[in-house]
C-alpha cells in the first residue's frame, strides 16, 4: 500500500514554456504533500510543504510566482513550472503524508524535467 | 534550525559483510530521524524512524540504527548485506521549524555491493 505516482516521468521543453507536473497518491489520503528538487549528487532540497484546501507554505528562496503548487484534493498536487529556464532542469520529487512532516512520507519516483 | 550530515559519499562492501552508514544531525533537542532508501527508478521508501524510546530501532530489510544522543548520531546497520541493497541512503532528520514541521536530508550515501 501507500503509493504516490507521479506524471510524466520525464519532460523535455523549451525555454520559456510552462510545465505542470501531477503527484497522486494512489491508495491514501494524503493530508500534507511535498515537493523535493534533486541536484545530481546532492540532497533533496525541500521547495514547499501543501496542505489540501491551502496555499503552500515554500521555502526560503524559492520563487513561488515561479513554482505554482496546488493540492486541489487529498489525492493530488500538482507543481507548474512557469516560464521555464535551463536552470530549473532538474529532477523533482514529491511526497505524501497522511499527517505531519515527521509522519512517514511516501514517495513518487520523480520527474525528470529538462529546458532546452 | 536542523541539519544532517552524511560523511561518506560512496562506499563498496562484499555481498556478505557487514555494513554500517554513518549520520549526524544538528538540532538543539531531540529530533526526529529517519532512513530511506533510494533505489534506481523508484521512489524513497522509509528503512526506518526513530523519536523517543528504545534506541536502537529496526526497521525493515533487516537494517537497523542506533540514536546516540551523546555523538548527535544515526547510524544505520546490517550484519549481513545482499546484493539488492544497492541503493542511495538517505539520512532525515525532522523538527518544527518556523511553526510547522519539517525534514531535512542529508546528501546521501550510495552504496556498492560486490559479489
Amino acid at each position: 500500500g501507500a503509493v504516490v505516482s507521479q506524471h510524466p516521468s520525464r519532460v523535455i521543453c523549451k525555454s520559456g514554456t510552462s510545465v505542470k507536473i501531477e503527484c497522486r497518491s494512489l491508495d491514501f489520503q494524503a493530508t500534507t504533500m511535498f515537493w523535493y528538487r534533486q541536484f545530481p549528487k546532492q540532497s533533496l532540497m525541500l521547495m514547499a510543504t501543501s496542505n489540501e484546501g491551502s496555499k503552500a507554505t515554500y521555502e526560503q528562496g524559492v520563487e513561488k510566482d515561479k513554482f505554482l503548487i496546488n493540492h486541489a484534493s487529498l489525492t493530488l498536487s500538482t507543481l507548474t513550472v512557469t516560464s521555464a529556464h535551463p536552470e530549473d532542469s532538474s529532477f523533482y520529487i514529491c511526497s505524501a503524508s497522511v499527517g505531519l512532516a515527521t509522519d512517514t512520507q511516501y514517495f513518487g519516483p520523480g520527474t525528470r524535467l529538462t529546458v532546452l | 534550525a536542523q541539519s544532517v550530515t552524511q560523511p561518506d559519499i560512496h562506499i563498496t562492501v562484499s555481498e556478505g559483510a557487514s555494513l554500517e552508514l554513518r549520520c549526524n544531525y544538528s538540532y538543539g533537542a531531540t529530533p526526529y530521524l529517519f532512513w530511506y532508501v533510494q533505489s534506481p527508478g523508484q521512489g524513497l521508501q522509509l528503512l526506518l524512524k526513530y523519536f523517543s524510546g528504545d534506541t536502537l530501532v529496526q526497521g525493515i530489510k533487516g537494517f537497523e540504527a542506533e540514536f546516540k544522543r551523546s555523538q548527535s548520531s544515526f547510524n544505520l546497520r546490517k550484519p549481513s548485506v545482499h546484493w539488492s541493497d544497492a541503493a542511495e541512503y538517505f539520512c532525515a532528520v525532522g523538527a518544527d521549524s518556523g511553526g510547522y514541521q519539517k525534514v531535512t536530508f542529508g546528501t546521501g550515501t550510495k552504496l556498492q555491493v560486490i559479489p
